[in-house]
């Protein structure tokens, strides 16, 4: 099982500020030439969405204020200006194997 | 577009099975392009991946849970089904189901999610 560490767990910025989610796993998610991590944001009272797959692509209809980067064990949600709209939990998962594991989650919240 | 929709008892007694549907439209279970799985949230916690069903009758299960879960489907309905048996308080959770794409692999769209109680 690969386990995924995000920090920080939760994440106080303020609006227009840029913010940064790391997300660590166990063991490599690089496989001929692909990173299988994904970044999903579950706003309060709602299913999680898709943000960002393989690594660094953006999801139809995410605004590219949200980017993806990383390789290997090594990975990184940024947003560059923070809206009020950003608010929630941020995971990341790997998708490289089963059993599919996520990270514990970041809490994005505005000052 | 594709959506999904979980139904089932909203509470479970501890010791017997948790048994939730997921009906999707607009697409077809029997895409060879996708599998279709379970995840699940228990309250203030984070997701958990329960298992996957793919339209041949292969599955994938989470091993801390494979002793006790059954996905399945019914191509002639649309629907997939999760059964999770001798269930205790430990399984109380928002139950989601959502589709996986094989080619980029990613859980996009998720169902709204199904909160499971379990409790006497």
């Amino acid at each position: 099982e690969i386990v995924m560490t995000q920090s920080p767990l939760s994440l106080p910025v303020t609006p227009g500020e840029p913010a940064s989610i790391s997300c660590r796993s166990s063991q490599s998610l690089n496989s001929k030439g692909n990173n299988y991590l994904d970044w999903y944001l579950q706003k309060p009272g709602q299913s999680p969405q898709l943000l960002i797959y393989l690594g660094s692509n953006r999801a139809s209809g995410v605004p590219d204020r949200f980017s993806g980067s990383g390789s290997g064990t090594d990975f990184t949600l940024k947003i560059s200006r923070v809206e009020a709209k950003d608010v929630g939990v941020y995971y990341c998962m790997q998708a490289l194997q089963t059993p599919y594991d996520f990270g514990q989650g970041t809490k994005l919240e505005i000052k | 577009q594709l959506q999904l929709q979980e139904s089932g008892p909203g509470l479970v007694k501890p010791s017997e099975t948790l048994s939730l549907t997921c009906a999707v439209s607009g697409g077809s279970i029997s895409s060879s392009s996708h599998y279709w799985v379970w995840i699940r949230q228990p309250p203030g916690k984070g997701l958990e991946w329960i298992g996957s069903f793919y339209y041949t009758g292969t599955t994938y299960y989470n091993p801390s849970l494979k002793s006790r879960v059954t996905i399945s489907a019914d191509m002639s309905t649309n629907q997939f089904s999760l059964k999770l048996s001798s269930v205790t308080a430990a399984d109380t959770a928002v139950y989601y189901c959502a589709q996986y794409q094989l080619l980029n692999r990613w859980f996009d769209p998720w169902g709204q999610g199904t909160l499971v109680t379990v409790s006497a």
